[in-house]
């Protein structure tokens, strides 16, 4: 069975500082794909970043980071020079495969809060 | 331009209506879902639809029924409301086998049943 756990409920961060949001997963699928979506007050959810269970790579998109270590099954996401605009609830995701078959399990997040 | 829309935003219903909760993705993809969002801000799957074809349909109680009328659409019939189905509801949609694309979520419709 695949599972995603997030065993942060709750961060305060001080402005301009870097984050960490942890996120572990189990999965038997040898094929796999951990997401990150950002949920703010305003309730929408925003898709962040990606990461491939065979990218050679870590996945970064603008100050979005996804530290993918595969043997520890850890996929966290790091913030680079937090924001205001950043506090919000952070959702770690996997599916297993990439068929649209395989469906999309969500941990139970991670609120963000960005002090000034 | 909205990418995926979900009407209404907000609905308030009683103990045994019938509701339905429509949404659209202007993205051309090819897989839509939908989700529901407890009070904890858990999420879980409840249908999803490739091509109109039902593909994924959890554990979820037949009073709640997906309609696809088109790979652009997917509407959500709720029959005889109980008050543990208030929830926010997400339609979602993605590109089938597009390795690296996220779904992309609508605004959610929050729904409280009294």
């Amino acid at each position: 069975a695949q599972k995603i756990t997030q065993t942060q409920p709750g961060m305060f961060v001080q402005e301009k500082e870097a984050v960490t949001l942890d996120c572990t997963y189990d999965t038997s699928d040898p094929s796999y794909g951990l997401f990150w979506y950002k949920q703010p007050s305003s309730g929408e959810m925003i898709f962040l970043i990606y990461q491939g269970s065979y990218d050679q790579q870590n996945a970064t998109e603008g100050r979005y980071s996804l530290n993918f270590q595969k043997a520890r099954k850890s996929a966290n996401l790091v913030i680079s020079a937090s924001q205001l605009g950043d506090s919000a609830m952070y959702f770690c995701a996997m599916r297993g495969g990439y068929s649209s078959a395989s469906k999309i399990i969500f941990g139970s997040g991670t609120r963000l809060s960005i002090r000034p | 331009d909205t990418a995926v829309s979900q009407t209404p935003k907000y609905l308030v219903t009683q103990m045994g209506n019938d509701k339905s909760i429509k949404c659209e993705q202007n993205l051309g993809h090819d897989t839509m879902y939908w989700y529901k969002q407890d009070s904890k801000k858990f999420l879980k799957i409840m249908f999803s639809y490739n091509n109109k074809e039902l593909i994924i349909n959890e554990t979820v109680p037949n009073r709640f029924s997906p309609k696809s009328p088109d790979k652009a659409h997917l509407n959500l019939h709720i029959n005889s409301l109980e008050l543990g189905d208030s929830a926010v509801y997400f339609c979602a949609s993605s590109q089938q086998n597009k390795k690296g694309q996220g779904q992309y979520f609508g605004p959610g419709t929050r729904l409280t049943v009294t």
